[in-house]
């Protein structure tokens, strides 16, 4: 089946600590996101990449960082600068991302210990 | 668009009553918005699209209406059905040198069997 895969489903950061999220898809999208999601609330962008090897901020992109090496891959490193980590963070993917459907993973449920 | 809160709207009707569901957009220049569905846990799931070329777009029991002139976008879902109930987000693509979609901070709809 095409999707994306996010994993893993729930992660936990200690003090101090990056941890990277996972995004996969099998899509053959050349663009893909990275979206925070708090409690009750819509979605961010974080990050974005329109292609492999590019990559650009989104709106809250402090304390993240990304890469882009392959084109079914863009994972997410939430780092120790990132003061409020805990949120749901989702991954998506689109053949152009501002003009059709982005498909979204499942998400990563991340909180600290 | 949509005031971020913490509290989503919650629109509560009953099973096999029609549904709508209302979206103020920000950006006079945007000319994709899209409808997402997003069940407890997971990931939003696409529902309809619309072009600023049109007007109204119909899907399998979902109409999405366009009113540019007020910056209005709305879903209705005809006979709605306990499986509705989600949160549903609509999204604009407000930059379109970003080729990203902003979304707002969604509805709640709960459907009385």
């Amino acid at each position: 089946d095409g999707g994306i895969t996010q994993s893993p489903k729930y992660l936990f950061r200690k003090e101090g600590q990056n941890v990277t999220l996972s995004c996969e898809q099998n899509l053959n999208h050349d663009a893909m996101y990275w979206y925070r999601q708090d409690p009750g609330q819509g979605l961010r962008l974080i990050y974005y990449s329109q292609i492999v090897n590019d990559f650009q901020k989104g709106d809250i992109a402090e304390g993240y960082s990304v890469s882009r090496e392959k084109k079914e891959s863009f994972p997410l490193t939430v780092t120790s600068a990132q003061k409020n980590p805990t949120a749901f963070y989702l991954c998506a993917s689109s053949n152009d991302g501002g003009n059709q459907p982005q498909h979204f993973g499942d998400g990563t449920r991340l909180s600290i210990l | 668009g949509e005031s971020v809160g913490l509290h989503l709207p919650t629109l509560s009707v009953q099973e096999g009553d029609n549904s709508i569901i209302n979206c103020a957009y920000s950006n006079s220049a945007s000319d994709y918005f899209i409808w997402y569905k997003q069940e407890s846990g997971k990931g939003p799931q696409f529902i309809i699209d619309i072009r600023s070329n049109m007007d109204k777009r119909q899907g399998q029991r979902v109409t999405v209406l366009l009113n540019k002139t007020v910056k209005h976008l709305s879903l209705q879902i005809a006979a709605t059905q306990p499986g509705d109930s989600a949160v549903y987000f609509c999204a604009e693509n407000m930059d379109t040198g970003r080729r990203a979609l902003t979304f707002g901070s969604g509805t709640r709809l709960q459907v009385q069997p």
